[in-house]
């Protein structure tokens, strides 16, 4: 049992560049989500589902997109990085309002 | 949306004595309200959570305590020791699943 696995675990990307981020749980939870910490700010939501097919904004979604076409997945897109998106990405899923799981983190730098 | 308030942000305290963390929301309908350790390098783990309908739940020394009214609640750990130093995080969860996390507490229990 993975519990939820982020891929990958660390990037680096040049201003411009587009990447996706893949979040995976085999928990069969309903609840998805991705969050960026950046110091002193703690984990700011940035998208999340609550379903497969569908996905919501969190309080911090401009600059990306996310899919929920299977639920087990929950992808995380950057169309043309920033360097304002140098952050620690956690993906977390969980079964209604109980315990959040969250992934090891995926560490990206935008040069 | 939610506003989830933490206070405060650094936390030093001698082995063996209280540490309490606060927090407030701003969304009324928020029912969950969960806490998450974080270590260093490491992704947040939960270590108690209370929901809306509970005034106060302990697990051996640690314990929160909930008021709807003030929307506000709080962690206490009792009897700190150097393993419990930390990155704690409150969140707050919405009716709509939205959850939102505080800004972080980084708690030092020296020996």
């Amino acid at each position: 049992n993975a519990g939820v696995t982020q891929t990958p675990k660390f990037r680096v990307l040049k201003t411009g560049q587009s990447m996706t981020l893949l979040c995976a749980q085999d928990m069969n939870h309903e609840y998805m989500y991705w969050y960026r910490q950046d110091p002193g700010m703690g984990l700011r939501l940035i998208h999340y589902s609550v379903g497969e097919g569908t996905t919501a904004k969190g309080e911090v979604p401009d600059g990306y997109n996310v899919s929920r076409l299977k639920k087990q997945n929950f992808l995380l897109g950057l169309e043309s990085a920033a360097p304002s998106q140098t952050s620690v990405y956690f993906c977390a899923s969980s079964y209604s309002s109980f315990e959040a799981f969250f992934g090891q983190g995926t560490r990206l730098t935008v040069v | 949306g939610e506003n989830v308030e933490q206070h405060p942000s650094t936390l030093s305290v001698q082995e063996g004595d209280s540490a309490v963390i606060k927090c407030t929301y701003s969304d009324s309908a928020s029912n969950y309200f969960p806490w998450y350790k974080q270590e260093l390098g490491k992704r947040p783990q939960l270590i108690i959570d209370i929901r809306s309908n509970v005034g106060e739940k302990k697990d051996q020394r640690i314990a929160v305590t909930l008021n709807k009214t003030a929307k506000h609640f709080s962690l206490h750990i009792t009897e700190t020791q150097p393993e419990d130093s930390a990155v704690y995080f409150c969140a707050a969860l919405r009716l709509n699943n939205d959850m939102r996390f505080g800004a972080g507490t980084r708690l030092t229990v020296k020996p």
